[in-house]
């Protein structure tokens, strides 16, 4: 099992919408959890970062971690055209390392 | 000011040369990375650097040799360039805060191996 695991999408979702994102991640992964949104020809950055089972809520996006099914989701509320990007799910290992999944690729439909 | 900033940002070389990629931060953060991006998006971290001291070094070649000469500045030499090693080249760096850790990235550096 890789350590951190997304569907590579495409996930296309109309202006408006929910966008669901979702992040499996291994043992290996126990620590801090991230979303990163990358920008074609752009770097990474940060958006999210939730560290205890339950939903944090920032604005129109609401991260949610459960840890006794190695799950973390990002919900994306009332969708922009501009939110279309890569969205890179990253947990933290024990040694300090931080492993990012091969993102999902988000399209919001004006 | 740039926070993290790595040069060149486009490099394109031919095959066998060496290259070195630079990068500086100037958040006064102790801990700095060299992440490899493919061409299907997956980051994969390659170093991790400590207050000049190293701290991860993943199952990455030889021939990639990061320096640090203090703890603003790291450094990716790459030896014998193979075509492989064509990827946008990601300098980050973070200070840890609690649990979590932030990562500041760089623009990047696209390299072509030609």
């Amino acid at each position: 099992q890789k350590e951190v695991e997304q569907n590579s999408g495409p996930l296309s979702v109309p202006e408006g919408a929910i966008a669901s994102l979702n992040c499996t991640y291994s043992d290996r992964v126990s620590q801090s959890f991230f979303w990163y949104r990358q920008y074609s020809g752009k770097s990474p950055e940060l958006i999210m970062s939730i560290y205890s089972n339950g939903d944090k809520e920032d604005g129109r996006f609401t991260a949610q971690l459960n840890k006794a099914s190695q799950y973390v989701s990002l919900l994306i509320r009332d969708s922009q055209p501009s939110d279309s990007a890569t969205y890179l799910c990253a947990g933290k290992t024990s040694y300090d390392k931080v492993i990012f999944g091969p993102g999902t690729s988000l399209s919001v439909i004006p | 000011d740039t926070a993290v900033s790595q040069t060149p940002k486009y490099l394109v070389t031919q095959m066998g040369n060496d290259k070195s990629i630079k990068c500086e931060q100037n958040l006064g953060h102790d801990t700095m990375y060299w992440y490899k991006q493919d061409s299907k998006k997956f980051l994969k971290i390659m170093f991790s650097y400590n207050n000049k001291e190293l701290i991860i070094n993943e199952t990455v070649p030889n021939r990639f040799s990061p320096k640090s000469p203090d703890k603003a500045h790291l450094n990716l030499h790459i030896n014998s360039l193979e075509l492989g090693d064509s990827a946008v080249y990601f300098c980050a760096s973070s200070l840890k805060q609690g649990a979590g850790e932030k990562l500041f990235f760089g623009s990047g550096t696209q390299l072509s191996v030609l």
